[in-house]
């Protein structure tokens, strides 16, 4: 079975400052997807980044970039110049290529930004 | 386009009750799947859907059960309703059910409070 773990219940950056999010996960397959999640106070879940095991490249979206260690099984999410918008509860979710559309999460990182 | 609807955002049962949850798809999504939330937690896998079939089931009780129609909407019952069973219920869609799915839309989420 997959696991993923979120060690930080909480997160707070001065707004314009980086911060960084971590995430490991437990698997003992190859082939597999890795998200993060936003989920602000209006509940709905958004996608930030995405990263396909298979890509060496860490995945970027504009402010938002991770740092993808196969070997270490760990997958963090770095947001530069954050902004008061980016406040809200983050999940890392892990998902096998093959098999059910099965979304494994994180228990989640609530980030506070500080104006 | 309107996005992933799900109602009734909020409601309260009490213990032993049984409650239905809808949820709509994007248009032109055929694959639909359910996550419960409790408070403070990550969302967890229960079901998804594909073309009216069953695609996966998460480690739920028979008490949980779920079903697709024509239209690709669906349903989520839950019988005998536990007061552990308060939690957020998100629904998602997605075009595809395996592989490369392309991005999980999801919806607001429906509010169950038992009890």
């Amino acid at each position: 079975a997959q696991t993923v773990t979120q060690s930080q219940p909480e997160m707070s950056v001065q707004e314009a400052e980086t911060v960084t999010l971590s995430c490991t996960y437990d698997t003992s397959e190859s082939d597999y997807y890795l998200f993060w999640y936003k989920q602000p106070p209006s509940r709905q879940m958004i996608l930030v980044i995405r990263q396909e095991a298979y890509k060496q490249q860490n995945a970027t979206e504009n402010r938002f970039s991770v740092n993808f260690q196969k070997a270490a099984k760990s997958f963090s999410l770095k947001i530069s110049d954050s902004q008061l918008g980016d406040a809200a509860m983050y999940f890392c979710a892990f998902r096998l290529i093959q098999g059910a559309q099965k979304l494994v999460f994180g228990q989640g990182t609530r980030l506070t930004i500080n104006p | 386009d309107a996005g992933v609807t799900q109602s009734p955002t909020h409601l309260i049962k009490t213990r032993g009750q049984h409650v239905t949850l809808r949820c709509s798809p994007i248009s032109g999504h055929k694959s639909v799947s359910w996550y419960q939330q409790v408070l403070g937690q990550g969302p967890q896998f229960i079901f998804q859907y594909y073309e009216k079939e069953e695609r996966g089931r998460g480690n739920f009780p028979d008490r949980f059960s779920a079903r697709q129609f024509p239209n690709y909407s669906s349903e989520l019952n839950v019988n005998a309703l536990l007061l552990g069973d308060s939690a957020l219920y998100l629904c998602a869609s997605s075009l595809k059910d395996r592989g490369n799915t392309g991005e999980l839309f999801f919806g607001e989420g429906s509010r169950l409070t038992v009890l």
